[in-house]
């Protein structure tokens, strides 16, 4: 099955700095979305990304498909912005169906 | 627009005891799938559901079982529980599989 990368595994920042998180997938997927998980567990949409570039206040998010990779850009971080951050790929499956394969995550830590 | 919603948000079980963890989609939404996370593991697939039908199992046990409802709800049954099910249990909803993702708070299952 189609793999997703994510790198880096942790990340630690002081409040106000930016960062780069990547994710690289292994074959041609149909979409791509970028997660937040808070505290609680539940999933945050972020981004719905198939190709291209797109913003929402302090984070954006590019993804070249052709180069099988996606970057989130988070802009003047906050320590509301901490958690963990997923990428996952929709890709065909089989009978008529696609499905979501995760990365294993990208842990952010903001510190004041 | 309600967003999507699981019942219920923590469940202790012991061994040998079956379990039913229950899905309601965004209105209008078509497609349900299961997702399965665990610390060592990450988020797996478990199954996805549209129009009542099953398109797309992941890689689990058949005690692993889900249905879904003319309405689209959807539930997940887990029979003969073990102590390596205590996972959070995630359901997406979506109009079609290929589609953006939309995640409910989860259900925290513990295996005594």
């Amino acid at each position: 099955g189609i793999q997703v990368e994510q790198s880096p595994p942790d990340l630690i920042l002081q409040e106000g700095a930016n960062s780069t998180l990547r994710c690289n997938f292994s074959d041609s997927v149909n979409n791509l979305q970028w997660f937040h998980q808070n505290p609680w567990g539940q999933l945050i949409n972020l981004f719905y990304i198939p190709s291209g570039t797109k913003q929402n206040g302090r984070l954006s998010a590019t993804t070249v498909a052709t180069e099988r990779y996606s970057l989130l850009y988070i802009s003047s971080s906050q320590t509301t912005d901490s958690g963990v951050y997923f990428c996952a790929v929709i890709a065909y499956s089989g009978a008529g169906s696609y499905q979501l394969t995760f990365g294993k995550g990208t842990k952010l830590s903001v510190i004041p | 627009k309600a967003g999507v919603t699981q019942t219920p948000r923590y469940l202790i079980k012991t061994r040998g005891q079956q379990v039913t963890l229950s899905c309601s989609p965004i209105s209008g939404h078509r497609s349900v799938s299961w997702y399965q996370q665990t610390p060592g593991q990450g988020l797996q697939f478990l199954f996805e559901y549209f129009s009542e039908t099953q398109r797309n199992k992941g890689n689990f046990p058949g005690r692993f079982s889900g249905r879904q409802f003319s309405n689209s709800r959807s539930e997940m049954n887990v029979s003969t529980l073990e102590l390596g099910d205590s996972a959070l249990y995630l359901c997406a909803s979506a109009g079609d599989a290929y589609n953006e993702q939309f995640f409910g708070p989860g259900t925290r299952l513990t295996v005594l």
